[in-house]
């Protein structure tokens, strides 16, 4: 069964630095890997999606990488601001399964 | 606007009552999904439906129900049977055998005492 892991759990950082979130999944046969970020008490809102054949999907400030054959994903977040401040979850769908979600990393940017 | 709305945002309940979560869509999304989330845990997916009048358990089934009458609505109904219903209730949609994207729902928190 597929397990979806992040680290680290939490995460504090200064303003303005770069910094990496990993997710690693322990079956590389996935159809597309979801990045999300959920603020307190609310839904979550799609950052970006890696499908299989992909190596890497950029938005803004956002680049995520997949590397399927090691089981890992990575969310860089470039010269970081207080209102990035939120959990950041991934999530994979493995063929023939459903979404299956890590537990998040809370990432807290301080001006 | 397109999107997914859940309501209501919060719900009490005292124990033994059943309880229903609304989710409404107008993506035009053919699957749709409930999950479960707890504090420091990922999302647990309770059930799930790929179209209308189908739908399937997910991996923490037991305790509650669904229905899917029209493409557009998918409520949740958390029975007495659940024993631990309080939690943080989130609806999604996709288009299945697509990109797969899943959006979500703002969330309902329930809270049964």
């Amino acid at each position: 069964k597929q397990e979806v892991t992040q680290i680290p759990a939490a995460l504090s950082v200064p303003e303005g630095e770069n910094l990496v979130l990993n997710c690693s999944f322990t079956d590389s046969a996935i159809y597309n890997l979801q990045w999300f970020r959920q603020d307190p008490g609310k839904g979550l809102t799609s950052l970006l999606l890696i499908q299989s054949s992909q190596r890497e999907q950029t938005s803004g400030r956002l680049n995520a990488s997949l590397d399927k054959s090691s089981g890992r994903s990575t969310l860089y977040i470039a010269a970081s601001q207080p209102g990035d401040s939120a959990t950041y979850l991934c999530a994979v769908l493995v063929y023939g399964q459903n979404f299956v979600f890590g537990p998040g990393t809370r990432l807290s940017v301080l001006p | 606007d397109g999107g997914i709305t859940q309501s209501p945002k919060y719900l009490f309940r005292k124990e033994g009552q059943n309880v229903t979560l609304s989710c409404e869509q107008n993506l035009n999304h053919d699957a749709m999904y409930w999950y479960r989330q707890d504090p420091g845990q990922g999302l647990r997916l309770i059930y799930y439906s790929q179209i209308v009048n189908d739908f399937q358990k997910g991996d923490i089934a037991e305790g509650y129900s669904v229905s899917r009458e029209k493409k557009e609505s998918f409520p949740l109904t958390v029975t007495s049977a659940q024993k631990n219903p309080t939690a943080f209730y989130l609806c999604a949609s996709s288009i299945p055998g697509g990109v797969d994207e899943q959006y979500f729902g703002p969330g309902t928190r329930l809270t049964v005492t």
